[in-house]
């Protein structure tokens, strides 16, 4: 069964810095790319972040350019998010999702990051 | 305030038909085929309904429906079900690798 995983978010100082991951089971990630959305409490997704081409292409939404870095294992099972310099606006259910024809598909149930002052 | 335009809630009574509709630009919604309607049920993994305007993945019954109509994309849901009440989103490609959300739609079956 084609699923993922997220972990890795908790509650995190502003100015701090956290690493999620998520972990597919029952695929390796494509290679037109592996994305991460947000939902902050009360608003609609945000697209944040896309890997392509087996790590080659990453794009970033202007919210978090500078600060996130997304990555890929080597064997595409596991892709990563690196969140640094977090402010409170971060604050935020991080989902990853697997590319599908210009949509998301198979997504993971979350994990929740807070940034705390 | 995202990007995309949906009503905060819809409701139907089961077997009716309902629309929610996702209006963006000519940038977004108008510009491309490629929006797609997602279903979510609060604290599981949102799942995908409807991508490219109108195409259905393999196991969306098809009673789930999507069209298109300048900058307006709009899902409809016919012969509603119990199971049917969920937040409904779409999403749409924005060009140069970037994608925008609508603020989704809470369905209620009364």
């Amino acid at each position: 069964q084609v699923q993922v995983v997220e972990s890795g978010g908790g509650v995190v100082q502003r100015g701090g810095s956290l690493r999620l991951s998520c972990a597919a089971s029952g695929f390796r990630f494509p290679r037109n790319g592996m994305h991460w959305v947000r939902q902050a409490p009360g608003k609609g997704m945000e697209w944040i972040t896309l890997i392509r081409e087996g790590g080659t292409q990453r794009y970033y939404a202007d919210s978090v350019k500078g600060r996130f870095t997304i990555s890929i294992d080597n064997s595409r099972t596991t892709l990563y998010l690196q969140m640094n310099s977090l402010r409170d606006e971060d604050t935020a259910v991080y989902y990853c999702a697997k590319d599908f024809n210009w949509g998301f598909d198979s997504w993971g149930q979350g994990t929740l990051v807070t940034v705390s002052s | 305030q995202s990007a995309l335009t949906q009503p905060p809630s819809a409701s139907g009574s089961p077997g009716q038909a309902i629309t929610i509709s996702c209006t963006g630009t000519t940038s977004d919604v108008g510009g491309y085929n490629y929006v797609s309607w997602y279903q979510h049920h609060p604290g599981k993994a949102p799942k995908l309904m409807i991508y490219e305007v109108t195409q259905r993945p393999s196991g969306v019954p098809d009673r789930f429906s999507g069209s298109k109509s300048g900058n307006t994309a709009s899902l409809t849901v016919s012969g509603l079900q119990a199971e049917d009440e969920a937040d409904y989103f779409c999403s749409s490609y924005a060009g140069s690798r970037y994608w925008v959300f609508g603020g989704g739609t809470k369905l209620t079956v009364l």
